[in-house]
């Protein structure tokens, strides 16, 4: 079993949609958990990190995390052409705070 | 302020030489960590310093190697190159935020490394 698995998609979604992104992760002791985007050829830049229970927001971006079930999301609202690229979730495995575990990423695909 | 740099940013080697990569962090951040991102395996890490002091090592070979000097600058090395070494090169520097003390990662622009 991987330590962090995404589906790879391609997740396929209209302009204006929502899209959801989800990420499940083996370690049940992980503190703090982190989305970063990666366009085609580009570094992974953050979007979002989340370390309690619960939702957080910002701007069109909304991470989900709920660690009795060991499951972090990340939905986009009003989703843009722009929002094309590959989601990656990741993971501070409990015995480390200075590495990730990354999932292997799933792509967004935005149609216009 | 200046982001993560990392050169050079291309490079082509043959099996059985070796490679050093450089990465320099953003200023004040003073933990630099090195990842490894292939199409079949992904972002990997492979080791994280602090202080020119290694904390973490992830799993790979021992031809991997790096090091941080006192200004927070890293070079990781790579010995003996094999094809499979082929791939982008990212390096992070971080630094504890304010939310659980959880450092975040900023990314340089990777080296992309290519074995023939």
């Amino acid at each position: 079993q991987k330590e962090v698995e995404q589906n790879s998609g391609p997740l396929s979604v209209p302009e204006g949609a929502i899209a959801s992104l989800n990420c499940t992760y083996s370690d049940r002791g992980s503190q703090s958990f982190f989305w970063y985007r990666q366009y085609s050829g580009k570094s992974p830049e953050l979007i979002m990190s989340i370390y309690s229970n619960g939702d957080k927001e910002d701007g069109r971006f909304t991470a989900q995390l709920n660690k009795a079930s060991q499951y972090v999301s990340l939905l986009i609202r009003d989703s843009q052409p722009s929002d094309s690229a590959t989601y990656l979730c990741a993971v501070n495995p409990w015995d480390s705070s200075y590495k990730l575990i990354f999932g292997s990423g799933t792509r967004l695909l935005v149609r216009p | 302020k200046a982001g993560v740099t990392q050169t050079p940013r291309y490079l082509i080697k043959t099996r059985g030489q070796q490679v050093t990569l450089s990465c320099s962090p953003i200023s004040g951040h003073r933990s630099v960590s090195w990842y490894q991102q292939t199409p079949g395996q992904g972002l990997q890490f492979l080791f994280e310093y602090f202080s020119e002091t290694q904390r973490n090592k992830g799993n790979f070979p021992g031809r991997f190697s790096g090091r941080q000097f006192s200004n927070s600058r890293s070079e990781m090395n790579v010995s003996t190159l094999e094809l499979g070494d082929s791939a982008l090169y990212l390096c992070a520097s971080s630094s504890p935020t304010g939310d659980s003390g959880a450092n975040v990662l900023t990314f340089g622009a990777g080296s992309r490394l290519t074995v023939l």
